[in-house]
């Protein structure tokens, strides 16, 4: 089945420091990977759709000088914190998926704690 | 009103027992129907996928889909304590965008 890869599980890092997330698809080729931040016992919340080799589109009220997505291949997409600051501590989950792969598969999430 | 609600419990039923999680909707334009089972600290995991109305049956998990009443439910059958997890489900009208409740948080207690 398909498999998505999501590095690192964990991180903390001081305030004002930038943190990078991956998510690769490890066996199959994504055309189409979202981000999402979770949130204790809420659902998770898309924050932005990237297409490999176009701009990612971000959902209304997500900073995207902030939160800087790359898709530069169809198997590894990147979350980039900037200036992190405590209240971006979350769970931070990618899921990709192909036109046809309804349903999408996830990655195993990130959780970011910023002291 | 949300686009999807789901009632977090926390449910716990003993093991064994058949488990029943539920979501309403909004949006009538919704025709993918998906639940997610979640372990802490970890992504969510596809279980069950339907298009439109009717039931889907895997093993101990039953989806059904009743678009009249905007309502959707998952079915566990002689429940496990394995099956301990947060139960998300999720719909999309396009098959891109999803929107997801709550999540319900089920315990199964041995």
């Amino acid at each position: 089945g398909a498999v998505v890869s999501q590095h690192p599980s964990w991180v903390i890092c001081k305030s004002g420091t930038s943190v990078k997330i991956e998510c690769r698809s490890l066996d199959f080729q994504a055309t189409t990977m979202f981000w999402y931040r979770q949130f204790p016992k809420q659902s998770l919340m898309l924050m932005a759709t990237s297409n490999e080799g176009s701009k990612a589109t971000y959902e209304q009220g997500v900073e995207k000088d902030k939160f800087l997505i790359n898709h530069a291949s169809l198997t590894l997409s990147t979350l980039t914190v900037t200036s992190a600051h405590p209240e971006d501590s979350s769970f931070y989950i990618c899921s990709a998926g192909t036109a046809t792969n309804y349903g999408y598969t996830f990655g195993s999430g990130t959780r970011l704690t910023v002291v | 009103q949300k686009e999807v609600e789901q009632d977090p419990g926390p449910l716990s039923v003993p093991e064994g027992a058949i488990v029943s999680l539920n979501c309403t909707y909004s949006n009538s334009a919704f025709q993918y129907f998906m639940w997610y089972r979640q372990y802490s600290r970890k992504g969510p995991e596809l279980l069950m996928y339907t298009y439109s109305s009717g039931n889907k049956e895997d093993g101990r998990f039953t989806a059904q889909v009743d678009k009249s009443s905007k309502y959707i439910s998952l079915f566990i059958r002689d429940s496990q304590p394995s099956d301990s997890a947060t139960y998300l489900c999720a719909m999309s009208a396009s098959g891109n965008q999803f929107y997801f409740g709550t999540g319900t948080s089920l315990t199964v207690i041995p």
